[in-house]
């Protein structure tokens, strides 16, 4: 069984769109996050979450915001998709206070 | 934000050799430091981490190595082997976020 899962692995948009990725853990875990990593292979935190606090990147434009329907999902919507949003998402878990994250197999999203 | 820098962004090693991939982190506060490995196509998978009041942490074929003093960190891999070919990321941890090196992609040469 996929400890972490997303949905799509893949996901050709245009300028403009509003799209979503889902993210699913089976592990149990209390904190969730969402990571970007660029064509340089930069991972950058985007967003942690446990049931108690959403932590935001500063950084992070508003247009992205995750949603959790319940502690096994976290999943990242994304308004008004930009060229600069193309990357690869990483949904990842942990338990909190734990330094061992679980990555699942990302997300390409690529915007044309 | 947080500043978590690599010396090295490639290192090629000979199949059998040890490889030593290097880490420099900015903030004192970070209370873990760790290593992650992403295969091609894949995510980060978790290798070892290490407490902050630790110096020096083994794991199998793998050790780290934490010098507060100059702020470094490393990873040495014994007997490295192919399927250690991969990119090496460093994190630090500061309370519940996560602050990423951008890598070092490891060559094996068979």
């Amino acid at each position: 069984d996929t400890a972490v899962s997303q949905t799509p692995k893949y996901l050709v948009t245009q300028m403009g769109n509003d799209k979503s990725i889902k993210c699913e853990q089976n592990l149990g875990h209390d904190t969730m996050y969402w990571y970007k990593q660029d064509s340089k292979k930069f991972l950058k935190i985007m967003f942690s979450y446990n049931n108690k606090e959403l932590i935001i990147n500063e950084t992070v434009p508003n247009r992205f915001s995750p949603k959790s329907p319940d502690k096994a999902h976290l999943n990242l919507h994304i308004n008004s998709l930009e060229l600069g949003d193309s990357a690869v998402y990483f949904c990842a878990s942990s338990q909190i206070l734990s330094s061992e994250q679980y990555f699942g197999p990302g997300t390409r999203l690529t915007v044309t | 934000g947080e500043s978590v820098g690599l010396h090295l962004p490639t290192l090629s090693v000979q199949e059998g050799d040890n490889s030593i991939i290097n880490c420099a982190y900015s903030n004192s506060a970070s209370d873990y430091f760790i290593w992650y490995k992403q295969e091609s196509g894949k995510g980060p998978q978790f290798i070892i981490d290490i407490r902050s009041n630790m110096d020096k942490r083994q794991g199998q074929r793998v050790t780290v190595l934490l010098n507060k003093t100059v702020k470094h960190l490393s990873l040495q891999i014994a007997a490295t082997q192919p399927g250690d070919s991969a990119v090496y990321f460093c994190a630090e941890k500061l309370g519940n976020q996560f602050y990423f090196g951008t890598g070092t992609s490891l060559t094996v040469i068979p």
